[in-house]
């Protein structure tokens, strides 16, 4: 069974600065998709970067972007120019294609002024 | 980009009485739907996942009787909490991927729910 390991429970940054959440996976599969979802105080779940595995490139959202090592099965989230709304919770996520999705233990980040 | 909505968003029922979560696909086809719980401070825990037309995959140590999903058509899932007691009082979620592309998932807005 596949398995998405987020071994920052919480984190802190200061506005305008950067900020990298880690994330490790597991799973024999070759082909998958893998995600960071944000969820802030509202609870509504926001996909913020979405990464194919067979992509050697890095996917890139604005001041989102990820380091995508497919052998060492890790994905990290580096967050550039930190806002006070990014202060939430983030969930990294990994699926086969077309099955369902599997969610880490999230890391709280708060992003101080 | 795609919506789906969870109806009500906040809910508080008696204990023993049974409460009714939808969720909808507005504007897409879902084929599969899936229904998750949330404790506070924590992660998204699978409960089971729905197809159109067929019985609900439920995940390992959740009730089926209790937790009835039905998802009778391409838009509409719905979770049943069964003679519900406090300890189901939580967050459910549900998300959608469509016919057209499976592996965009989408998630509705939540549903709290409070058994007093």
């Amino acid at each position: 069974a596949q398995t998405v390991t987020q071994s920052q429970p919480e984190m802190s940054v200061q506005e305008a600065e950067t900020v990298t959440l880690s994330c490790t996976y597991d799973t024999s599969e070759s082909n998958y998709y893998l995600f960071w979802y944000k969820q802030p105080p509202s609870r509504q779940m926001i996909l913020v970067i979405r990464q194919e595995a067979y992509k050697q490139q890095n996917a890139t959202e604005n001041r989102f972007s990820v380091n995508f090592q497919k052998a060492a099965k890790s994905f990290s989230l580096k967050i550039s120019d930190s806002q006070l709304g990014d202060t939430a919770m983030y969930f990294c996520a990994f699926m086969e294609y077309g099955n369902k999705l599997v969610f880490g233990a999230g890391t709280i980040l708060r992003v101080k002024s | 980009g795609a919506v789906v909505s969870q109806h009500p968003s906040r809910v508080i029922c008696k204990s023993g009485t049974s409460v009714k979560i939808e969720c909808r696909s507005l504007d897409f086809q879902a084929t599969t739907m899936f229904w998750y719980r949330q404790f506070p401070k924590q992660s998204l825990m699978l409960m089971a996942t729905s197809n159109e037309g067929s019985k609900a995959t439920y995940e390992q140590g959740v009730e089926k009787d209790k937790f009835l999903i039905n998802h009778a058509s391409l838009t509409l899932s719905t979770l049943t909490v069964t003679s519900a007691h406090p300890e189901d009082s939580s967050f459910y979620i549900c998300s959608a991927s469509s016919v057209a592309d499976r592996n965009t998932i989408y998630f509705g807005e939540g549903s709290w729910l409070t058994v007093v």
